[in-house]
């Protein structure tokens, strides 16, 4: 069974830059594609973008392209996700999610089936 | 406002079947495979629909999935309390680098 432990609590200002970690157990992340998805507060989830930790091939949601960078440790089971230039509307809870299916365009995802408890960011002056 | 269309709202007495629906555009649900997720308050979506119709290990029969064109739905048979949640559907997009989507989500009520 695959775990995903996540780092605490994060309170940024504005300009600034949040990392934020994932550490996977029970499933070496070599084969798993590994996502980063956002929800503010009531509102639904955001795909913020992917990751195949075994070839480091990534894909980001336009949203985020040249604000995020995500990657991965191998040998600790780790995933990170880095996201710059904190605005207010970057608040939110940020999940990592494990995916046993492929990542990239023509690969076929089997859904993001195990999920970590979620890290809050918050985004203040 | 979400590409992906749910109704902002389901409800539904115990033991009655009720569906959710999600449209959207022959670049994401016509092309791709739809997957649903649920939501309890304060907790991580879980995956409950897989590939529109699989469901993974532990998830009942009581939730099936289909597709059809551009619109996707999950139905819940034999409704239960603790089925109140937000449900989610979500896709891949062609004519969005294949970037994921989730629709706005159907906060589902048992009455």
């Amino acid at each position: 069974q695959v775990q995903l432990v996540q780092s605490g609590a994060e309170v940024k200002k504005p300009g600034a830059s949040v990392k934020v970690s994932c550490k996977v157990s029970g499933k070496s992340l070599t084969v798993l594609a590994i996502h980063w998805v956002r929800q503010a507060p009531g509102k639904g989830p955001d795909w913020v973008g992917g990751l195949d930790p075994d070839d480091g091939e990534t894909l980001y949601a336009q949203k985020f392209q040249g604000r995020v960078t995500l990657t991965a440790d191998t040998a600790t089971g780790t995933a990170h996700m880095e996201l710059t230039r904190l605005r207010s509307e970057d608040s939110g809870v940020y999940y990592c999610a494990t995916d046993i299916g492929g990542l990239g365009a023509g690969a076929t995802s089997l859904g993001f089936e195990s999920w970590g408890q979620g890290t809050l960011v918050t985004v203040s002056s | 406002q979400s590409v992906l269309t749910q109704p902002p709202s389901a409800s539904g007495t115990p033991g009655q079947r009720i569906t959710i629906s999600c449209s959207g555009s022959i670049s994401n649900i016509g092309s791709n495979y739809v997957y649903w997720y649920r939501q309890l308050p304060g907790t991580a979506p879980k995956l409950l629909i897989y590939m529109n119709t699989q469901r993974p290990s532990g998830v009942p029969d009581r939730f099936s999935g289909s597709k059809s064109g551009t619109s996707a739905s999950l139905a819940i048979s034999g409704l239960r309390s603790d089925d109140e949640a937000d449900y989610y559907c979500s896709v891949r997009d062609d004519s969005l680098s294949s970037n994921f989507l989730f629709g706005g989500g159907t906060k589902v009520t048992v009455l």
